[in-house]
C-alpha cells in the first residue's frame, strides 16, 4: 500500500523558513515524480512544485521561484521542500502526492499525504 | 494558463440522489488529460477518474465522468453518506503540471 506521511509544518513568522519532509513506502520512490500542493484555509488547491525521479529537473509555481526548493533523497524514500522567505499568503496545508500515469498515458496524482500546517504570521 | 471553473459551487442532495457535477476549461483539453478528486475531511484526497473517463483503481461504478474538449461532468449515482464531500477537477499540462477548479461541495439536504 502506497503510503505518504508529511511532517516539519508548524508556526513560523513571516520572512522565516520551514523545511516539509514526505516519507513515502509502498512503491519504488525513485522510480516516480513528486509534487507538493497546498491548500489555504477555506480555498482550493494549488501546485506549488515537483521533481523528476533523479531530481534534475525541477518545476515551481511562480508565487514561489526563487523562495522554495524541491528536492529528494531516493536513498531514503524522502521528499523535501525547503522554504524560505515564507509570507502571510504561504498559510496552508501542503500535501505531498505522487505522480503517476495510469496505462502510461493519462497523468494523475493517485496517491496523496494527508497533509501538514503550515502558518506564517507574528 | 488554463483555468477550471466547477459549477455548481454546492450541491444540496439527498442519500440515494444522482449528483451532477460539472468542470469547464478555458481551452480544449487535448488527450483528456482531466481528472476528478475526492476530499473529505480528516482524509487524503482519493483519486477518483483519469482521462475524463476511467474509473481509478478501486472506485466504485457509481462513479463515472464524461465530456472532451472543454466541458467535462463527474456523475455520482445513488449517493451514499461517504460521498458528501468536496469534489475537484484538475488539469495537466506540460506547462503548469496541475491545474485545480475551485471544487464543488456536495452536501446532505
Amino acid at each position: 500500500e502506497v503510503q505518504l506521511v508529511e511532517s516539519g509544518g508548524g508556526l513560523v513568522k513571516p520572512g522565516g523558513s520551514l523545511r516539509l519532509s514526505c516519507r513515502s513506502s509502498g512503491f519504488t520512490f525513485s522510480e516516480n515524480y513528486m509534487t507538493w500542493v497546498r491548500q489555504a484555509p477555506g480555498k482550493g488547491l494549488e501546485w506549488v512544485a515537483n521533481i523528476e525521479t533523479d531530481g534534475s529537473q525541477k518545476g515551481y509555481v511562480d508565487s514561489v521561484k526563487g523562495r522554495f526548493t524541491i528536492s529528494r533523497d531516493n536513498a531514503k524514500n524522502l521528499l523535501y521542500l525547503q522554504m524560505n522567505s515564507l509570507r502571510a499568503e504561504d498559510t496552508a496545508v501542503y500535501y505531498c502526492a505522487r505522480d503517476w500515469w495510469y496505462s502510461g498515458r493519462y497523468p494523475t496524482l493517485d496517491s496523496w499525504g494527508q497533509g501538514t500546517l503550515v502558518t506564517v504570521s507574528s | 494558463e488554463v483555468v477550471l471553473t466547477q459549477s455548481p459551487d454546492t450541491l444540496s442532495l439527498s442519500p440515494g440522489d444522482r449528483a451532477t457535477l460539472s468542470c469547464r476549461t478555458s481551452q480544449s483539453v487535448s488527450n483528456n488529460y482531466l481528472a476528478w478528486y475526492q476530499q473529505r475531511p480528516g482524509r487524503a484526497l482519493r483519486l477518483l477518474i483519469y482521462g475524463a473517463s476511467s474509473r481509478a483503481t478501486g472506485i466504485p461504478d457509481r462513479f463515472s465522468g464524461s465530456g472532451s474538449g472543454t466541458d467535462f461532468t463527474l456523475t455520482i449515482n445513488r449517493l451514499e453518506p461517504d460521498d458528501f464531500a468536496v469534489y475537484y477537477c484538475q488539469l495537466y499540462s506540460r506547462s503548469t503540471p496541475w491545474t485545480f477548479g475551485l471544487g464543488t461541495k456536495v452536501e446532505i439536504k
